[in-house]
């Protein structure tokens, strides 16, 4: 699976748009980008996946670039409770592809 | 569905000391995967199964077994616990091998 390069931290003001990088170069056409996150003390939770087009679901939306060697997650109206640690993994679609594999992630912390 | 479930949450064990970490998923979810969590750190798989009667070992073996009898449960044994073995373990589950996992809250695990 391609490797993933995130910020360690980042801060975002309660109401406003969270956007969160990250870089894999290395990403191969059949790999996707993946996001989770996981609130303190509490198991990783999905948020949002995608190949090439830009995803948006219920939570959060997905930028891929045209190169597909960047992606970014956007939190369109942060809160309080979107203070986590998100996690930015790329892997296979196959059956036979490697399992998830979670780096350091960013910390995002949401601020009044 | 009460999701993916995991018991006990909390547990100080001896060196030399063996207990069972139990998993549970009412989702009938095939795949069921063990990771554990050092402090600050990204989560390692140890373990997964595709189904009942089949397991794997992942990134991080040693010193644990696992077993698959059932759809539902996957528990985790520890033979002989280590200080090296203090971790946060989250069993996790998917309907399949690339699909988005469903995590339980954890079980913290102390050995002095």
């Amino acid at each position: 699976d391609a490797k993933t390069t995130q910020p360690p931290s980042m801060d975002c003001a309660e109401g406003r748009a969270a956007n969160l990088p990250c870089n894999h170069s290395t990403i191969s056409g059949n790999e996707y980008v993946y996001w989770y996150r996981q609130i303190h003390s509490q198991g990783p939770q999905y948020i949002i996946h995608g190949l090439k087009n830009n995803e948006t679901n219920e939570m959060a939306s997905l930028i891929i670039t045209e190169d597909r060697k960047s992606s970014t997650l956007i939190l369109p109206h942060a809160t309080l409770r979107d203070t986590a640690v998100y996690y930015c993994i790329v892997r296979a679609s196959s059956e036979a592809g490697n399992m998830l594999t979670f780096g350091g992630g960013t910390r995002l912390m949401v601020k009044p | 569905n009460a999701g993916v479930t995991q018991t006990p949450k909390f547990r100080i064990l001896k060196i030399g000391q063996s207990m069972t970490l139990q998993c549970t998923q009412d989702m009938n979810h095939n795949y069921m995967y063990w990771y554990r969590q050092d402090p600050g750190m990204g989560l390692k798989l140890i373990y997964y199964s595709v189904g009942a009667g089949i397991t794997d070992k992942g990134e991080v073996p040693n010193g644990y077994n696992v077993s698959r009898s059932t759809t539902e449960d996957f528990p985790l044994r520890l033979e002989l616990a280590a200080p090296s073995q203090t971790s946060v373990y989250f069993c996790a589950s998917s309907y399949r091998r690339n699909q988005d996992q469903y995590f339980g809250p954890g079980t913290r695990l102390l050995v002095l």
